[in-house]
C-alpha cells in the first residue's frame, strides 16, 4: 500500500459546481497533513493545513478523520483559476513529508 | 528578495557533465531540502538538511551530492548522471518544528542527453 494514495483525476467540473478529493494515509502516526497546489510547470503551494477539528478558508474547507486515516478536501463555487493538481501531503517524522501524486482538477467554462 | 529562489530555471546537461543547482531562502527557516518531481510519479524526497547537518539521504546515487555552507544556501552538485535523471528539482525550507509546511523555489527543470 502506497504512503499517501489520491485519485489521480481528472476531475472535470463546470464553474460553480462543488467538488472533493479524498486523499488516503498509511501511517498511523501521521500528525500533520496538509494540502497543497500545484499549477502546471509550476513549484506547489501550500493551499492549507489540515487540522483535526477540520477548517475552512474561503470557498475551501479540509477535514481529517483519523480513524479511517483519510483527508478531504471540498472546494465550493469552483472559479476556473481553481484549475490545478491537488497535492495531498502527510508528515513522517519531523522534517519527511509524504507526498501524493495530486489529483487534477479542470474547472470548465 | 524573499522566498525561496533556485538557480537556473532550466539546464540541459550531457552525460559526461558536471553542473550545480543553487538554492537560496530568505525566511529565516532553519531546514532545507531537495524534492525530484518526475512526470506522473510523487515528489521524492532526496536530502534533508537541519541547522546545515544533514539529516535524511533517502538513498539517492552518489552522482547526487548535496550541499550546505550555511542555513540560507543549498546546493546540489550533478555529475555523470543518467537520462533518467531528467525531472523537475524542487529546493523547499521550513522552520522545523513549526507546522507551517514548506515554501518551494520555482525549481530547476534538468534534461540530460
Amino acid at each position: 500500500r502506497k504512503e499517501v494514495e489520491q485519485d489521480p483525476g481528472p476531475f472535470n467540473v463546470p464553474e460553480g459546481a462543488t467538488v472533493a478529493f479524498n486523499c488516503t494515509y498509511s501511517n498511523s502516526a501521521s500528525q500533520s497533513f496538509f494540502w497543497y497546489r500545484q499549477d502546471c510547470r509550476k513549484e506547489p503551494k501550500l493551499l492549507m493545513s489540515v487540522y483535526s477539528s477540520g477548517n475552512e478558508d474561503g470557498r475551501f474547507t479540509a477535514q481529517l478523520n483519523r480513524a479511517s486515516q483519510y483527508i478531504s478536501l471540498l472546494i465550493r463555487d469552483s472559479k476556473l483559476s481553481d484549475s490545478a493538481t491537488y497535492l495531498c501531503v502527510v508528515t513522517s517524522g519531523t522534517y519527511k513529508y509524504i507526498f501524493g501524486t495530486g489529483t487534477r482538477l479542470k474547472v470548465l467554462a | 528578495e524573499t522566498g525561496v529562489t533556485q538557480t537556473p530555471r532550466h539546464l540541459v546537461m550531457g552525460m559526461t557533465n558536471k553542473k550545480s543547482l543553487k538554492c537560496e531562502q530568505h525566511l529565516g527557516h532553519n531546514a532545507m531540502y531537495w524534492y525530484k518531481q518526475s512526470a506522473k510519479k510523487p515528489l521524492e524526497l532526496m536530502f534533508v538538511y537541519s541547522l546545515e547537518e544533514r539529516v535524511e539521504n533517502n538513498s539517492v546515487p552518489s552522482r547526487f551530492s548535496p550541499e550546505c555552507p550555511n542555513s540560507s544556501h543549498l546546493f546540489l552538485h550533478l555529475h555523470t548522471l543518467q537520462p533518467e535523471d531528467s525531472a523537475l528539482y524542487l529546493c523547499a525550507s521550513s522552520q522545523a518544528g513549526a507546522d507551517y509546511g514548506y515554501t518551494f523555489g520555482s525549481g530547476t527543470r534538468l534534461t540530460v542527453v
